[in-house]
């Protein structure tokens, strides 16, 4: 278990529709990303968060966006979903702003049908 | 563009022998390694890293090597056992910048070590 809590795990909606992921960080970490695994590919990195401010992005998508909260779990909201968008999201959380360790949630496993 | 890249999809090895997982990257920037491990349904978990100021770094069963001028890095696991079976995952980023701690990941490799 790494602390790390992602909901739901599994998620299904139709193409158009907008859904959002939560993750709750490991206890004392300030640092939140989101990463896409789509159908055996390598994991995309999408956004960082620390602190409740962006600090880095990636391949995020203008339809998708995130915010950390004071509490400092993070949602990942996506909207005007497509087929494309079906994937596993994975949130990561780290202790500081930068620093190698990421702990990984299971993730949330979205299809768009 | 993937800057990170693991050529093999898959790897078997009988148990008891070593594996040996590669990792090539074209950034020059990047200065810390990182392996992860990930099993199905679960999240990917940490392995070993290393610094770009080292060639080496072992743990346990677990080896990473370093080849800057190679821009390669690979895996060493021995002896392989059968709950090593997972999909190993190579990440590299540029370390101690402001900028955030962006992990950039290879594709994976599937290792099967049979009984």
């Amino acid at each position: 278990d790494s602390g790390v809590t992602q909901t739901p795990k599994h998620l299904i909606t139709a193409t158009g529709q907008r859904v959002t992921l939560r993750c709750s960080p490991r206890s004392g970490d300030l640092s939140v990303y989101w990463y896409q695994q789509s159908l055996d590919q390598g994991l995309q990195f999408l956004i960082q968060y620390y602190n409740g401010e962006e600090r880095a992005k990636g391949n995020i998508l203008e339809r998708f966006s995130a915010q950390q909260f004071p509490d400092l779990h993070s949602e990942l909201n996506l909207s005007s979903l497509e087929l494309g968008d079906s994937a596993l999201y994975f949130c990561a959380s780290s202790v500081g702003l930068h620093g190698g360790e990421l702990f990984f949630g299971e993730g949330s496993r979205l299809t768009v049908l | 563009d993937q800057q990170v890249k693991q050529n093999s999809p898959s790897l078997s090895v009988q148990e008891g022998r070593i594996s040996i997982l590669n990792c090539d990257y074209t950034n020059s920037m990047f200065d810390y390694f990182l392996w992860y491990k990930k099993y199905p349904a679960e999240g990917p978990t940490f392995l070993i890293s290393i610094s770009s100021i080292k060639d080496k770094n072992e743990d346990g069963r677990f080896t990473v090597f370093l080849n800057k001028s190679a821009k390669h890095l690979s895996l060493h696991i021995v002896p392989s056992q059968p709950g090593d079976s997972a999909v190993y995952f190579c990440a590299a980023s540029v370390g101690n910048n402001n900028a955030g701690n962006m992990l950039t990941f290879g594709g994976g490799t599937r290792l099967m070590v049979k009984p």
